[in-house]
């Protein structure tokens, strides 16, 4: 099957800050998503990027395909974006969404 | 209305229980899933289910049993668990289209202690 690394595994930013985390994955791709896993455990929706750019605020990410990566960009920190952020994917003809071993980012005022 | 209702949050069970985890969408999605997520883990997949059918089991052991009444219903039945079963259980769905599968969105999960 599929599988896919991230990068950094921790980071620990001041408040305002602006971070890159990478997600890698081994094959190509019909299904790209980026989520922040609350203190609760709900998995957030921030993004569903096969391919390309896309921007939610002060969030954006970009996938490319031909390269087998993808980045999150969170721009001007805040503490409640702490968390973990997981990158998951799966390729053609298959439903398991394989996820990455995450990245957990810590936010200090 | 894209929202995964699970029930209950929260359980907690004796290794000679019998209990039930459900999970239900209302977004029209043809794919449900079942994933298991230990502390400091990513969630790892136990079951797909496509069109109604199982079309995944990740070799889980026949302790968890699942079933999916309707297109919008996910169950996830639980006999003779192991403490080391304890675990966040977290359901999601997505739409299914010529071979590519769609946006999972994932319910609040379940967080099971086993006794």
């Amino acid at each position: 099957g599929i599988q896919v690394e991230q990068s950094p595994p921790d980071l620990i930013l001041q408040e305002g800050a602006n971070s890159t985390l990478r997600c890698n994955f081994s094959d190509s791709v019909n299904n790209l998503q980026w989520f922040h896993q609350n203190p609760w455990g709900q998995l957030i929706n921030l993004f569903y990027i096969p391919s390309g750019t896309k921007q939610n605020g002060r969030l954006s990410a970009t996938t490319v395909a031909t390269e087998r990566y993808s980045l999150l960009y969170i721009s001007s920190s805040q503490t409640t974006d702490s968390g973990v952020y997981f990158c998951a994917a799966c390729n053609f003809g298959n439903e398991k969404l394989t996820f990455g071993t995450g990245t957990r980012l810590t936010i200090i005022p | 209305d894209t929202e995964v209702t699970q029930t209950p949050k929260h359980l907690v069970m004796g290794m000679t229980n019998k209990k039930s985890l459900k999970c239900e969408q209302h977004m029209g999605h043809r794919a449900m899933y079942w994933y298991k997520q230990k502390a400091k883990k990513p969630p790892e997949l136990m079951f797909v289910y496509s069109y109604e059918k199982l079309s995944i089991n990740e070799s889980v052991p026949s302790r968890f049993s699942p079933e999916c009444p309707n297109s919008s219903l996910l169950n996830l039945h639980l006999h003779a668990l192991q403490p080391e079963d304890s675990a966040l259980y977290l359901c999601a769905s997505s739409q299914l289209s010529g071979g590519y599968t769609g946006e999972l969105f994932f319910g609040e999960g379940s967080r099971l202690t086993v006794l």
